[in-house]
């Protein structure tokens, strides 16, 4: 597709539930991002991927949250027994080039899951 | 704690008008600065940056301004277009870094 692409678009679950949230990054694309943003707030980094390499997890808020890319292409974020407070719009974000010695890359942003924990 | 800060949560302007947004940076290894504009149910859209060598980067009716010895940028939009209604959100990163750092966002309102 033209551009990054998030499902699903919405997501109810309970508390306990486990919960995995797909990105379609632009074809080609070799940076990945995963963001968090609490409702308002700005967008909070969780991971970076260069292509199936998961080069910062920094900020995955607990070992409850976990991300994937085996081939490079599309990833997925998995949260497991989801808490109240993961309650957020997971944004995905993808970039052509990787970070390194490239500063001047600009991020193309998904429309985002929006997860509600009941 | 917030290395990126947007102290102005909403701002109303007047067609035609010139559009402030304001934005600081505690982070001295910042050297690169975004600005991202948000519309509702929709992800941020990329909208123009600026390097720490500059001082100033202009695109059609937005500019940005860097002050780096007060931590500071603005975006200018002139003249404002009721289009331009959305969520912007001002964002830095380091020269090692992979994450942006993002501001809260200023939620901006042309009228009529």
């Amino acid at each position: 597709g033209a551009g990054v692409s998030q499902s699903p678009r919405y997501k109810v679950a309970k508390r306990g539930q486990d919960v995995a949230l797909r990105c379609d990054p632009i074809s080609g694309h070799v940076s990945l991002f995963w963001y968090q943003q609490a409702l308002g707030q700005g967008p909070e980094f969780l991971t970076y991927f260069q292509n199936e390499a998961q080069l910062d997890k920094s900020g995955l808020p607990s070992d409850r949250f976990f991300a994937e890319r085996p081939e490079g292409s599309v990833s997925t974020l998995k949260i497991q027994r989801t808490q109240q407070e993961d309650s957020a719009v997971y944004l995905c974000a993808s970039s052509l080039v990787g970070t390194s010695g490239a500063t001047n890359e600009k991020l193309f942003f998904g429309s985002g899951t929006q997860l509600s924990v009941l | 704690d917030q290395q990126v800060k947007q102290n102005s949560p909403s701002l109303s302007v007047q067609e035609g008008r010139i559009s402030i947004l304001n934005c600081d940076y505690t982070n001295s290894m910042f050297d690169y600065f975004l600005w991202y504009k948000k519309y509702p149910a929709e992800g941020p859209t990329f909208l123009i940056s600026i390097s720490s060598i500059k001082d100033k980067n202009e695109d059609g009716r937005f500019t940005v301004f860097l002050n780096k010895s007060a931590k500071h940028l603005s975006l200018h939009i002139v003249p404002s277009q009721p289009g331009d209604s959305a969520v912007y959100f001002c964002a830095a990163r380091g020269n090692s870094g992979y994450a942006l750092n993002f501001g809260k966002g200023t939620s901006l309102l042309v009228t009529p």
